[in-house]
This record gives C-alpha cells, sequence and structure tokens, in this order.
C-alpha cells in the first residue's frame, strides 16, 4: 500500500540545469497535483490534472511543465531551474468528489 | 495575499495545556480540511468538515466550522509532546477540486 510515492527526495541542481520530479500514485485516482512549499507561505499549487491527458496551471504555473499520461503518473518538468524555483515540491492525489488530498513525503529542492 | 490566515503562526506550550488554532477567510469554501505535517514528511489530513457550524471531534481534538462557511478552528485539550507539529488549514471551493492552503500554525509542546 505504497500511496503517492515521489522521487528524488533531495537534490542539487545549477541555474540552467533541467530535471524531472516524478510522482506515481497507486489508488487509482483521477486528480492529482503539484504543489511546492516555502517557509511561512504554506504550500502553492504550481498544477493539477483532473485525469489522464489532461492538466491544468495552478497559482504559480511560470517555469514548471506537466503530463498526464497515465492515471497513476504525474511527473513536474523543470526546463531551466532559477534559484526562486528552491523548495520543498509536493505531490498529492485525490478521488474524485473526495474532499481529501494524499500526499507523497515531499521533494527538495535545491537551485545554486 | 494569503486566501487563508492562520493564527497563531507558532505556539510553544507545556504538556497538559490546553490550545486553539485559527484559520480564516474572508471567502467562503465548500469543505475545510486541517492537516499536520511532520518535519520531512507530507501533510496528513486530520479531518474534513463540510457543514457550516459543524462540530467534530477526533480524540482530543475539536474541530469546528464557521457558520458562514469562512473560518475554521482546532481547539486541542491537554497537548501531548505529539502533538507537535504544523497545523494546516485547506479550502475547497464549490464546484472544485482545487484546495487553497493557509501557512499554517507551527505547534511545538513541551514535556
Amino acid at each position: 500500500n505504497a500511496g503517492v510515492t515521489q522521487t528524488p527526495k533531495f537534490r542539487i541542481l545549477k541555474i540552467g540545469q533541467s530535471m524531472t520530479l516524478q510522482c506515481t500514485q497507486d489508488m487509482n485516482h483521477n486528480y492529482m497535483y503539484w504543489y511546492r512549499q516555502d517557509p511561512g507561505m504554506g504550500l502553492k499549487l504550481i498544477y493539477y490534472s483532473v485525469g489522464a491527458g489532461i492538466t491544468d496551471k495552478g497559482e504559480v504555473p511560470n517555469g514548471y511543465n506537466v503530463s498526464r499520461s497515465t492515471t497513476e503518473d504525474f511527473p513536474l518538468r523543470l526546463e531551466l531551474a532559477a534559484p526562486s524555483q528552491t523548495s520543498v515540491y509536493f505531490c498529492a492525489s485525490g478521488a474524485s468528489g473526495a474532499n481529501v488530498l494524499t500526499f507523497g513525503a515531499g521533494s527538495r529542492l535545491t537551485v545554486l | 495575499t494569503q486566501l487563508l490566515e492562520q493564527s497563531p503562526q507558532f505556539l510553544s506550550i507545556q504538556e497538559g495545556e490546553n490550545l486553539t488554532v485559527y484559520c480564516n477567510s474572508s471567502s467562503v469554501f465548500s469543505s475545510l480540511q486541517w492537516y499536520r505535517q511532520e518535519p520531512g514528511e507530507g501533510p496528513v489530513l486530520l479531518v474534513t468538515v463540510v457543514t457550516g457550524g459543524e462540530v467534530k471531534k477526533l480524540k482530543r481534538l475539536t474541530f469546528q466550522f464557521g457558520d458562514a462557511r469562512k473560518d475554521s478552528s482546532l481547539h486541542i485539550t491537554a497537548a501531548q509532546p505529539g502533538d507537535t507539529g504544523l497545523y494546516l488549514c485547506a479550502g475547497a471551493k464549490f464546484g472544485g477540486q482545487n484546495f487553497v492552503f493557509g501557512p499554517g500554525t507551527r505547534l511545538s509542546v513541551l514535556p
């Protein structure tokens, strides 16, 4: 019963590098989300998806891209890393109509 | 600007004390959730409240949703060190399944 799995847990990037944060869930949830958490700022929504093949921007999408080719997977892509993207990233999933999110353990990204 | 405000931002108390933390907004929500987050982990759901005026109890934790569906409170009775963590509230707008999070209250319960 894995729930939501995120990889990697930690990553250090240089400015301008690119990388993908992986997220997979085994609960057959339709909804998936990417949030970033900065100190004292709570969670900000980057992108979300209501089902395979459908994605939409959240509150802070600039500098990121996502795809949803399967129900299980929702990777987050950073194309040109910037210091402002230093943060902890959380992937979450939820069943349609359910008022509950299940979160992964997070990925801590540092851009130097 | 924060759509959801939480207060206090930090709270440090002794084991056995009672406390209340608050989540406030000028917006109306269809439901409101409370999560607890421990260092190095993702938030974990504590409760969801969906009806204005609703009160839910979870052992020593009591959650209330405001009559106007704009605010909520979390009361902890006889706090224990295991209650230490970041408490986040999140609101869901009507007709959607996007959740807006508050900045959190960081609670420290000292033995």
